[in-house]
């Protein structure tokens, strides 16, 4: 079975400043790893995956995040936070089933 | 392209009253279909998803039903809704075989009342 663990409900940055929010996950086979964002009110929009390869991932909108074995995470971060980055983030893991499994999601606050 | 629907954006219920709410892709064949709830505060909920026509695993338990009348037709039903059904429900898909892409519709936002 998965299961994804997203320290921190709310997060609060700078304009500028650098953004981390944390994911980690729980995974018996080798995993599919993803971050979404979520905007009031809309869908979900994919910003990056993991599946196999190299473990550090480039998304959209600036966004990466690293595949950590050894710590079994899967952080997101961007190096300059902006105003329209005020979402809500979502990390979720697909193992050997067809089921993604998400976090309770972290909602990034931005300040001018 | 591959597109998928999901209405209606809103609805507001009253307590006791029948659900349905449809969703359907286009532009693929065979897809895997999912049902997510959103509760205030909860995260995403897995309700449903289904492999294949008539093919439904349920997540957990609920007054909630999911049936797959067509292959790329995905409905959730109930047949008396409850307060505690509000929050905001997500249909996705995935190609059967291959990548893991998972793509999610615009989202119903469901209040009952």
């Amino acid at each position: 079975a998965q299961s994804v663990t997203q320290l921190g409900s709310h997060v609060s940055v700078s304009e500028g400043a650098l953004v981390l929010l944390r994911c980690n996950y729980s995974s018996s086979v080798p995993p599919y790893l993803f971050w979404y964002v979520q905007y009031p009110n809309q869908g979900l929009q994919l910003l990056l995956k993991y599946t196999t390869g190299a473990t550090l991932v480039k998304g959209i909108n600036g966004f990466e995040a690293e595949f950590k074995k050894s710590e079994t995470s899967f952080h997101l971060t961007k190096p300059s936070a902006h105003m329209s980055d005020a979402a809500e983030y979502f990390c979720a893991v697909s193992g050997n089933t067809d089921k993604l499994i998400f976090g309770t999601g972290t909602r990034l606050q931005v300040f001018p | 392209s591959q597109t998928i629907h999901q209405w209606p954006a809103t609805l507001v219920q009253p307590v006791g009253s029948p659900l349905s709410l449809e969703c359907t892709v286009e532009g693929t064949s065979n897809p895997n279909l999912y049902w997510y709830r959103q509760a205030a505060g909860r995260g995403l909920q897995l309700l449903f998803y289904s492999v294949g026509i008539g093919q439904i695993s349920s997540e957990v338990p609920q007054n909630l039903s999911a049936s797959r009348p067509q292959d790329r037709q995905f409905i959730l039903s109930s047949k008396k809704l409850l307060l505690s059904d509000s929050g905001f429900y997500l249909c996705a898909w995935r190609a059967g075989q291959g990548l893991r892409v998972y793509t999610f519709g615009s989202g119903t936002r469901l209040t009952v009342v």
